[in-house]
């Protein structure tokens, strides 16, 4: 089944504390992307990626990096969360022409207390 | 500057009724409409997209209408049914977003579908 794989779905962690959020896909998508979705802001996005090893910064990338070493996989890094990073993650990805929209992964709420 | 946005930010509709979700873009240039599905606990799921060089598009149940003149896209659908309950959002991926393939959403309509 073609899908986009996030983990981990729920996580709580505390303020500092270093964490990454994984993602991978089995289309052999080229674009890859990281959206949050907050309530009245929609969904923002924090960086994307062309290609393997080709990632740039979104709307809100400040507090997050990324990596994209093989093309399946884009992990989202928290190196210093902090409370204002709580949100629902998701990852997503499409095909290199974009046609047909983007495929998104479950979501990961995150809790920065 | 360029926004994606919904007139009705809340749907109610009774089931069997067919159902219109509206929504309005500022970007003259955009080329390219997608209309998503989210569902309670899930991420956004594609419904039905359309290009610019198009004014309707059908799919199962659904239509997309562009309305290039007033800068207007619609998501209707037929014989609306619980399982439709959910945010609709319509999302832009304009002309100007280079290689970034950027999607420009807005902010949502809530669908209940009563019985």
């Amino acid at each position: 089944e073609a899908q986009v794989t996030q983990n981990p779905r729920y996580l709580i962690t505390v303020t500092g504390k270093k964490l990454t959020v994984t993602c991978s896909q089995n289309m052999n998508h080229e674009y890859m992307s990281w959206y949050r979705q907050d309530p009245g802001l929609g969904l923002r996005q924090i960086y994307y990626s062309m290609n393997v090893e080709v990632t740039d910064k979104g709307d809100v990338p400040e507090g997050y990096k990324v990596s994209r070493k093989e093309k399946r996989n884009f992990p989202l890094i928290l190196e210093s969360p902090s409370p204002n990073q709580t949100s629902l993650y998701f990852c997503a990805s499409s095909s290199g022409q974009g046609v047909g929209g983007y495929t998104f992964g479950s979501g990961t709420r995150l809790t920065v207390v | 500057g360029e926004s994606v946005g919904l007139h009705l930010p809340t749907l109610s509709v009774q089931e069997g009724d067919n159902s219109i979700i509206n929504c309005a873009y500022s970007n003259s240039a955009s080329d390219y409409f997608i209309w998503y599905k989210q569902e309670s606990g899930k991420g956004p799921q594609f419904i039905i997209d359309i290009r610019s060089n198009m004014d309707k598009r059908q799919g199962q149940r659904v239509t997309v209408l562009l309305n290039k003149t007033v800068k207007h896209l619609s998501l209707q659908i037929a014989a609306t049914q619980p399982g439709d309950s959910a945010v609709y959002f319509c999302a832009e991926n304009g002309a100007n977003a280079g290689n970034n393939r950027k999607l420009i959403w807005g902010l949502g309509t809530s669908l209940a579908v009563n019985p």
